[in-house]
């Protein structure tokens, strides 16, 4: 099993482009997630999803959207790149019952200049 | 508010025990979990308790969970250079979601 994949893994944007981060899991996790890590903020939740076709706000959802067609991934966009969004992104993925223990992909590192 | 705290750095030597410390805010938290994060890595679930826990043991780690004073330890037993990494604590706040705290950097000197 891969575990939790993201691609790609490092993007250079200009302010103002767009795009799309990609995570896809093999593990048949009901829960996705989307977090941002910043040097001595720890993660924060960007977005979250419990299920296929479903997406809700975590603490930090301003500037992203994302979608969830197909169960094993889950998309984040960026429509309009600003360089407060310069940043190193991690995926997740858990079950949807007991400890909900998250499997974490290896993370994106975007930055917009 | 919702903070997570730990302490940012901690130096210790190679063979001797390392303490990491934490506290949380949300008493109603029903897991705790440390995550271990190696460099350019994504973080990966090391251990977690169970509210109603006061102590969980793993092989060399155990955790202490003292929910009077909402602090969570994690006591790394021989550490060895290999256990050099991020440290991060965390406390569930239902349906799966997490909040993190700062993380702390272990360094292991030979």
């Amino acid at each position: 099993n891969a575990g939790v994949t993201q691609t790609p893994k490092f993007r250079v944007l200009k302010t103002g482009q767009s795009m799309t981060l990609l995570c896809a899991q093999d593990m048949n996790h009901e829960y996705m997630y989307w977090y941002r890590q910043d040097p001595g903020m720890g993660l924060r939740l960007i977005h979250y999803s419990v299920g296929e076709g479903t997406t809700a706000k975590g603490e930090v959802p301003d500037g992203y959207n994302v979608s969830r067609l197909k169960k094993q991934n889950f998309l984040l966009g960026l429509e309009s790149a600003a360089p407060s969004q310069t940043s190193v992104y991690f995926c997740a993925s858990s079950s949807m019952s007991g400890a909900y223990e998250q499997y974490f992909g290896p993370g994106t590192r975007l930055t917009v200049t | 508010g919702e903070d997570v705290e730990q302490s940012l750095f901690l130096s210790v030597r190679e063979g001797d025990s390392s303490v990491i410390n934490c506290t949380y805010t949300d008493s109603s938290s029903t897991y705790l979990y440390w995550y271990k994060q190696e460099p350019g890595a994504g973080l990966q679930l090391l251990t977690y308790i169970f509210s109603n826990m006061d102590m969980k043991q793993d092989q060399r780690l155990t955790v202490l969970l003292n929910k009077k004073d909402k602090h969570l330890s994690l006591r790394i037993a021989d550490t060895q250079t290999g256990d050099s990494a991020i440290y991060f604590c965390a406390e569930s706040k239902g349906g799966g979601k997490l909040i993190f705290g700062q993380g702390t950097e272990l360094s292991v000197k030979p």
